[in-house]
């Protein structure tokens, strides 16, 4: 099994640009998450899905969307990308609530 | 403010020392989780500890939990090089917090040669 994998693992866009990331995992698992995470902040939440056809908002939403139309893909959104959102951007997935999740290695964004 | 919060922020210690870091939180909470972070790679779970438990053992890691002082330490005995990683602490707070789970900003463990 291959977990949970992320594509790209790094692009660099110009301000207003838009992107999409793409996560996908093989463990059928029901819950997925995007989160950010920027030195000295920790992980902080984006949006999260708890099943297929579902989506809702995390911690720090503003400027991303979501979707999940496949149950093992979550794709991450960004329509109009600004400096702020340079960081570093992990998917994971769970297959119960609240408990052990899996990462993907991460996709660094770097905007301009 | 962060539910979790790690202590101390940075940790150097020699090969085959113990290695303790803390973790506090705010709210009560259904577990608490350990996680591990090499440098440029994804994060990767290491233990998970119920809140009606006190104390988990994995390998060379011991977890404790003191839902009085709403507290966890992570205890790591005989370090290794291949130790030096980032490590954070996340809670379930339960169904009110929705599906999350919410990390600390992580304790930096170098374990020198």
């Amino acid at each position: 099994n291959a977990g949970v994998t992320q594509t790209p693992k790094f692009r660099v866009l110009k301000t207003g640009q838009s992107m999409t990331l793409l996560c996908a995992q093989d463990m059928n698992h029901e819950y997925m998450y995007w989160y950010r995470q920027d030195p000295g902040m920790g992980l902080r939440l984006i949006h999260y899905s708890v099943g297929e056809g579902t989506t809702a908002k995390g911690e720090v939403p503003d400027g991303y969307n979501v979707s999940r139309l496949k149950k093992q893909n979550f794709l991450l959104g960004l329509e109009s990308a600004a400096p702020s959102q340079t960081s570093v951007y992990f998917c994971a997935s769970s297959l119960i609530r609240g408990e052990t999740q899996y990462f993907g290695p991460g996709t660094r964004l770097l905007v301009l | 403010s962060q539910q979790g919060e790690e202590d101390p922020q940075a940790l150097s210690i020699q090969e085959g020392e113990n290695a303790t870091m803390n973790c506090s939180y705010k709210t009560s909470i259904n577990n608490l989780q350990w996680y591990r972070q090499n440098s440029g790679r994804g994060l990767v779970h290491l233990i998970l500890i119920r809140s009606n438990e006190r104390e988990k053992h994995s390998g060379r890691l011991r977890v404790t939990l003191d839902t009085s002082k709403k507290s966890s330490s992570l205890l790591i005995t005989a370090s290794r090089a291949a130790d030096t990683a980032s490590y954070f602490c996340a809670t379930d707070m339960g169904e009110t917090s929705g599906s999350r789970l919410t990390f600390g900003e992580g304790t930096q463990l170098t374990v020198n040669p």
